[in-house]
């Protein structure tokens, strides 16, 4: 990932629309990405993973998908709500480790 | 659930002071633990890779006479700051592996702790 500034993407979206945020990942090689959220002052909390053998996977609200390719993830949100504003980050990591190389950031807001 | 705890929450030192801080993984062991860093309005930084019984790995451009890290049991990780200095003031996050974890590559965070060097 790569840490670009002192500013954060911003998604802002309506309460109980969709949200879709997204990541760039840098390491071709990698084999295992998580999505985490964080809230203000607090550490990153796990929201759902996905290993490179997958291209989908779903969990309660929440879908990850993953194209290798063009190394891109996306994390989508159904039906959004308040309680999901935080930042969201995409982490990726190799095989043979356990270090996690974090993504830039998206900040959410959602509206009511 | 796995918990990991950080000690102290937040801390404010004056500039040359040494802060240490605490990493603890309350319900499960830990043989690898991670030390983060994070600035406002940016993404987390890896700093070192501590290993129980052996020498952290830092990464590059994070001195290691510095930031000083101790992992000397399964369940307790300590990362000082030595003479620490205004630029130094960050949000330090760590992280633990669950040794005897059955998912793969099982990494949990603690809440962090916010350190402010005047």
């Amino acid at each position: 990932g790569e840490n670009v500034g002192l500013h954060l993407p911003t998604l802002s979206v309506q309460e109980g629309d969709n949200s879709i945020i997204n990541c760039a990942y840098s390491n071709s090689a990698s084999d295992y990405f998580i999505w985490y959220k964080q809230e203000s002052g607090k550490g990153p909390q796990f929201i759902i993973d996905i290993r490179s053998n997958m291209d989908k996977r779903q969990g309660q609200r929440v879908t990850v998908l993953l194209n290798k390719t063009v190394k891109h993830l996306s994390l989508q949100i159904a039906a959004t709500q308040p309680g999901d504003s935080a930042v969201y980050f995409c982490a990726e990591t190799l095989n043979s480790g356990y270090a996690l190389n974090f993504g830039k950031g998206t900040s959410l807001l959602v509206t009511p | 659930g796995a918990v990991v705890s950080q000690h102290p929450s937040w801390v404010i030192c004056k500039s040359g002071t040494s802060v240490k801080i605490e990493c603890r993984s309350l319900d499960f062991q830990a043989t690898t633990m991670f030390w983060y860093r994070q600035f406002p309005k940016q993404s987390l930084m890896l700093m070192a890779t501590s290993n129980e019984g052996s020498k952290a790995t830092y990464e590059q451009g994070v001195e290691k006479d510095k930031f000083l890290i101790n992992h000397a049991s399964l369940t307790l990780s300590t990362l000082t700051v030595t003479s620490a200095h205004p630029e130094d003031s960050s949000f330090y996050i760590c992280s633990a592996v669950n040794s005897g974890g059955s998912s793969y590559n099982e990494q949990f965070f603690g809440p962090g702790t916010r350190l402010t060097v005047l």
